[in-house]
């Protein structure tokens, strides 16, 4: 029972470098979520999917784009890396209504 | 926005002590209010939850309180044991557009 895994665990970026960060949860759950965790920050929220084919903006959106591929696969992609986005990024699941979410172990991105 | 505050941002007690950790809410719309533990190089796990129309949830030695009037909530950890260190958060929903998570409270178990 694998829940929320995601790829990669660890990435070093140069600023202006573009990648992908993966997330795929085996619930049938219909809503995903993008966080970002900073020091003294929280968890602040970046994009989520409400369901396959829906994408919505969250609190922090600006230098990121989402792909919900299909029910199970919700991407984020930094097209041009800056080092405000070094950062602990978190995907989510939700089974709708149900509003508890179940995180992956997270990805540990830094910009140089 | 909903905006939510929690405190302290760090708490230290003796082991087998009694922990609180509270947090305000700014969206009366809101109705759901769940507790993360996030372990060391983990993503955060839920602990305990309460909705709207309850005032107070509890769970072997953990209890979450609820003051809608006031527009705050709780967490409460009896009998503290080295396991519970951890960080924290709350967060506050009003339906399915995620929640809004405070800053995290880091607790630590002194032995």
């Amino acid at each position: 029972n694998a829940g929320v895994t995601q790829t990669p665990k660890f990435q070093v970026l140069k600023t202006g470098q573009s990648m992908t960060l993966q997330c795929a949860q085996d619930m049938n759950h219909n809503s995903m979520y993008w966080y970002r965790q900073d020091p003294g920050m929280g968890l602040r929220l970046i994009y989520y999917s409400a369901s396959e084919g829906t994408t919505d903006k969250g609190e922090v959106p600006n230098g990121y784009n989402v792909s919900r591929l299909n029910k199970r696969e919700f991407s984020l992609r930094l097209e041009s890396a800056a080092p405000s986005q070094t950062s602990v990024y978190f995907c989510a699941s939700e089974n709708s209504g149900a509003n508890v979410l179940t995180f992956g172990a997270g990805s540990r991105l830094t910009v140089l | 926005g909903e905006n939510v505050e929690q405190h302290p941002s760090t708490l230290s007690v003796q082991e087998g002590d009694s922990a609180v950790i509270k947090c305000t809410y700014s969206d009366s719309a809101s109705n759901y209010f769940p507790w993360y533990k996030q372990e060391l190089g983990k993503g955060p796990q839920l602990i305990i939850d309460i909705r709207s129309n309850v005032g107070e949830k509890k769970d072997q030695r953990i209890a979450v309180t609820l003051n809608k009037t006031a527009k705050h909530f709780s967490l409460h950890i009896t009998e503290t044991q080295p396991e519970d260190s951890a960080v924290y958060f709350c967060a506050a929903s009003k339906g399915a557009d995620g929640l809004t998570f405070g800053k995290g409270t880091h607790l630590i178990i002194q032995p």
